[in-house]
């Protein structure tokens, strides 16, 4: 069991925008900023937001990220195939050990 | 270009020792964190530790401590990931990621996976 938690899937048709929660808490979540990844079948995982909703350079601004308090979200618009995998968030615990991740979200486009 | 290269696919028997590795280059090896993450297949990603290549210090997921030695050689810009007395469930694809210079803001470079089978 993941100590963040996602929603197993979502789905969208093309040009939709879909959402993505992370639930988490006050000691990583609620303490620390969050990062995002996409894990594209068969292929290791990309940097897609961090610190929140900072897009590192190549990434479209089509993805956005968001936090409140001990939760945030991944937003994506223009929904395009291409979109299909898995994500995942990221935080680090308040004792900066290390980071923690959520289950994932398979995301379908319809 | 930043790369990070690992070390081919293993197979050992549970008791058994696995040590995979994850080369860098086109940037300074020193100068950024290694993370060591893995995924079971079909499950998600789960955090071993780190390494700082510059000073060899470590930090491991309290899950790992004792049976897992991440170490570094700086003379070939490589970091090593050791785990020991392998079960069937450390059947997975181990990931090098690289943190990125400012702390907590993710790992921005990710090595392709090493797939280790712990299989009788």
């Amino acid at each position: 069991q993941s100590v963040l938690t996602q929603p197993p899937s979502a789905s969208g048709t093309p040009g939709q925008r879909v959402t993505i929660s992370c639930s988490g808490s006050s000691s990583n979540i609620g303490s620390n900023p969050v990062n995002w990844y996409q894990q594209l079948p068969g292929t290791a995982p990309k940097l897609l937001i961090y610190g929140n909703n900072q897009r590192p350079s190549g990434v479209p601004d089509r993805f956005s990220g968001s936090k409140s308090d001990t939760s945030a979200s991944l937003a994506i618009s223009g929904l395009q195939s291409e979109d299909e995998a898995d994500y995942y968030c990221e935080a680090w615990g308040a004792s900066l050990n290390g980071p923690v991740f959520g289950g994932g979200t398979t995301l379908t486009v319809l | 270009q930043v790369h990070l290269v690992q070390s081919g696919a293993e197979v050992k028997k549970p008791g058994a020792s696995v040590k995979v590795s994850c080369k860098a280059s086109g940037y300074t090896f020193t100068g950024y964190y290694l993370h060591w993450v893995r995924q079971a297949p079909g499950q998600g990603l789960e955090w071993m530790g780190w390494i700082n290549p510059n000073s060899g210090g470590t930090n491991y997921a309290q899950k790992f401590q004792g049976r897992v030695t991440m170490t570094r050689d700086t003379s070939i810009s490589t970091a090593y990931m050791e785990l020991s007395r392998l079960k069937s469930d450390d059947t997975a694809v181990y990931y090098c990621a690289r943190g990125q210079q400012q702390l907590l803001r993710g790992e921005d470079y990710w090595g392709q996976g090493t797939l280790v089978t712990v299989s009788s």
